[in-house]
């Protein structure tokens, strides 16, 4: 079946501090993964995305790399700013009859001090 | 830019009552979602709906869950006998077209059984 694995959090980090949150899954096929971001009192958006191995995904600094050797998709960001301070989730879209369900990790907290 | 909303945002409700969970999609788009996170664990897929008909859901979408979308911008989560475990934040999502694509999602309602 269908499953992700997200690193535990939370995860306070100083500004310009360099981030890594770990999703590995595992899936039917070839599945799509996405990390989205969820802002205080906000519903959840997209913040990347990569629908083949060895695609990369980047967005507002953030990098995620589908990695179909180690089933991984890690989040890393190289100088986190305060404003980044959220929940992170790790989610995959799978193939076939579960066509558009999302599968989603727990979600990472992130806390960054000035 | 166009958003999904829902209403309430907070819902308190005794054990045994019916609670419906309202969301208006993207206007534009066909495909409906609803998912639910209760505190601490993962979000987890409930329903997924096209063409005023269920897609697909999952095992904890039972005889007690209904949806429906009575108008052409409403879609609506009903439980008909809330219990204690449905205390939740319950997410809609919408997208415009099937497969691994994004989806949209609201701000959630946090549903609280007492």
């Amino acid at each position: 079946g269908n499953s992700v694995t997200q690193m535990e959090g939370p995860v306070t980090l100083s500004e310009e501090a360099f981030l890594t949150i770990n999703c590995t899954y595992t899936a039917t096929g070839y599945p799509s993964l996405f990390w989205y971001v969820q802002y205080p009192g906000e519903g959840l958006q997209l913040l990347l995305k990569a629908t083949k191995a060895d695609d990369k995904g980047s967005n507002k600094g953030f990098e995620a790399t589908y990695r179909k050797e180690t089933t991984s998709f890690h989040l890393e960001k190289g100088s986190v700013q305060v404003s980044d301070s959220a929940v992170y989730f790790c989610a995959l879209s799978g193939r076939g009859s579960t066509l558009g369900r999302l599968y989603f990790g727990r979600g990472t907290q992130l806390t960054v001090w000035p | 830019e166009p958003e999904v909303t829902q209403t309430p945002s907070h819902q308190v409700t005794q054990m045994g009552q019916e609670v419906i969970l309202r969301c208006v999609p993207i206007s534009n788009h066909l495909y409906f979602y609803w998912y639910r996170q209760i505190l601490g664990q993962k979000v987890e897929f409930l329903v997924s709906f096209y063409n005023n008909e269920i897609s697909e859901k999952s095992e904890i979408f039972d005889d007690q869950f209904s949806v429906e979308r009575p108008d052409g911008s409403n879609f609506t989560l009903k439980i008909r006998s809330t219990k204690l475990e449905d205390s939740a934040m319950y997410f809609c999502a919408s997208t415009a077209t099937s497969g691994a694509v994004e989806q949209y999602f609201g701000p959630g309602t946090r549903l609280t059984v007492t």
